[in-house]
């Protein structure tokens, strides 16, 4: 099973609009990431947010970790056409020889121009 | 900067037939992982190495095996191809932050198969 998932699904805005995309999980984590995906392409690392921290920044990307929760939130500011791609979180769990990444189903964000 | 290749990056079998997919890196990291992509179910991990010779298995890993000789390649091969193995293949890499954690996953451009 996933341990994250993603929601809504799809997410259709304007451009000059924000999009939150929302990230729940199961079990403890030690770090959360965020990806995106362009058509056809490879995944791109965008951020990723430790346990011990609750929000971080980085350009127009805003996220968020509650831990009590066990969720997060991605927030893109004043979208841009070029920001339409599928966008996936992943936690960082501790497995018997190490860790690994482990990704939800997605988020689809189409930015209309 | 070649980062993760992965090769072929498209590729049609017969149900029964063996193929292995190949992947390398050039940043040294000793992190490396092998993910499936299908529609509707996000990426699903299936075999693992976190270091040359140690490999373990992930969510889905029937039907395929991996070996890790070299800290750049991480081959990943099909042994008998069903249509269920009908799916975008990603290798990815990371490096080890010195406390037991990695950081970001660095993905080659993907490997679609198809299985007939």
């Amino acid at each position: 099973s996933q341990q994250g998932e993603e929601d809504p699904q799809a997410l259709s805005i304007q451009e000059g609009e924000n999009a939150t995309m929302n990230c729940s999980y199961k079990t403890s984590i030690n770090n959360l990431q965020w990806y995106r995906q362009n058509s056809g392409r490879g995944l791109v690392h965008l951020i990723l947010i430790r346990s011990n921290e609750r929000e971080k920044h980085s350009g127009r990307l805003r996220v968020t970790l509650d831990t009590s929760k066990k969720s997060s939130s991605l927030l893109i500011t004043a979208s841009r056409a070029a920001d339409t791609a599928s966008y996936f979180c992943a936690t960082d769990r501790t497995m018997e020889y190490g860790n690994k990444l482990v990704f939800g189903a997605g988020t689809i964000l189409r930015v209309k121009s | 900067n070649a980062g993760v290749t992965q090769t072929p990056k498209f590729q049609v079998l017969k149900t029964g037939q063996s193929m292995t997919l190949q992947c390398a890196q050039d940043m040294n990291h000793e992190y490396m992982s092998w993910y499936r992509q299908d529609p509707g179910m996000g990426l699903r991990l299936i075999h693992y190495s976190v270091g040359a010779g140690i490999t373990d298995q992930g969510e889905v890993p029937n039907g395929y095996n991996v070996s890790r000789s070299t800290t750049e390649d991480f081959p990943l091969r099909l042994l008998s191809a069903a249509p269920s193995q009908t799916s975008v293949y990603f290798c990815a890499s990371s490096y080890e932050t010195g406390t037991g954690l990695y950081r970001e996953l660095f993905f080659g451009e993907g490997s679609r198969l198809t299985v007939l």
